[in-house]
């Protein structure tokens, strides 16, 4: 089965710094997601991007974050300058045509840890 | 306010055993029910979906779902548990016909005894 590749699969970083997690989704989809989970809490929605731009944010996704496909292969997101809070599980998610949410693939995740 | 509840965070049964893992949810409108499956070190794989029609779903690895309008729950089941079930289960709702957000629950820990 077709799979959802992230990369690192763990990061470390000092409080301040910038962030890029990378993701690479199944090649024929067209929707691609952002989703983070901190350590015991709920899997949260960060953002949704179809047609090279924003379909939908969540209040977490403050100006601190960005995403980007900027090759027509990956789908980025950025964290700008890092706080202790941003600590959690990172997931990418894509879905293909006409699938929506019906059908997310998920990749398995970056682990973003901030000191 | 949308939201979906996971009242156990952890359960342990026993290999062989049969398994629910409970799941109600808060959605105003009527909305498309998931189970995910994460397992250590892997990304979160669908297990079943629900979206109209038949309340009683199947899935993938054995596991079935009923949908419960007037309980607004959506239960995971399986009937005999084997030890590779072992793993964090995922209860999430969806807005129906887009490409929206899902909101998940804190998840479910299973544990499976030899």
């Amino acid at each position: 089965e077709p799979e959802v590749t992230q990369t690192p699969s763990h990061q470390v970083t000092q409080m301040g710094q910038e962030v890029i997690l990378r993701c690479v989704p199944i090649s024929n989809h067209l929707y691609f997601y952002w989703y983070r989970q901190i350590l015991g809490q709920k899997v949260e929605f960060l953002v949704s991007f179809y047609n090279n731009e924003i379909s939908e944010k969540s209040e977490i996704f403050d100006d601190q974050f960005s995403v980007e496909r900027p090759d027509g292969s990956n789908f980025t997101l950025k964290i700008r300058s890092t706080k202790l809070e941003d600590s959690a599980m990172y997931f990418c998610a894509s879905s293909g045509p006409g699938q929506g949410n019906e059908k997310l693939f998920f990749g398995s995740g970056t682990q973003l840890s901030v000191l | 306010a949308q939201s979906v509840t996971q009242p156990d965070i952890h359960i342990t049964v026993s290999e062989g055993a049969s398994l629910e893992l409970r799941c109600n949810y808060s959605y105003g409108a009527t909305p498309y029910l998931f189970w995910y499956v994460q397992s250590p070190g892997q990304g979160l794989q669908l297990l079943l979906k629900y979206f109209s029609g038949d309340t009683l779903v199947q899935g993938i690895k054995g596991f079935e779902a009923e949908f419960k309008r007037s309980q607004s729950s959506f239960n995971l089941r399986k009937p005999s548990v084997h030890w590779s079930d072992a793993a964090e289960y995922f209860c999430a709702v969806g807005a129906q016909g887009g490409y929206n957000k899902l909101i998940f629950g804190a998840g479910t820990r299973l544990a499976v005894h030899p």
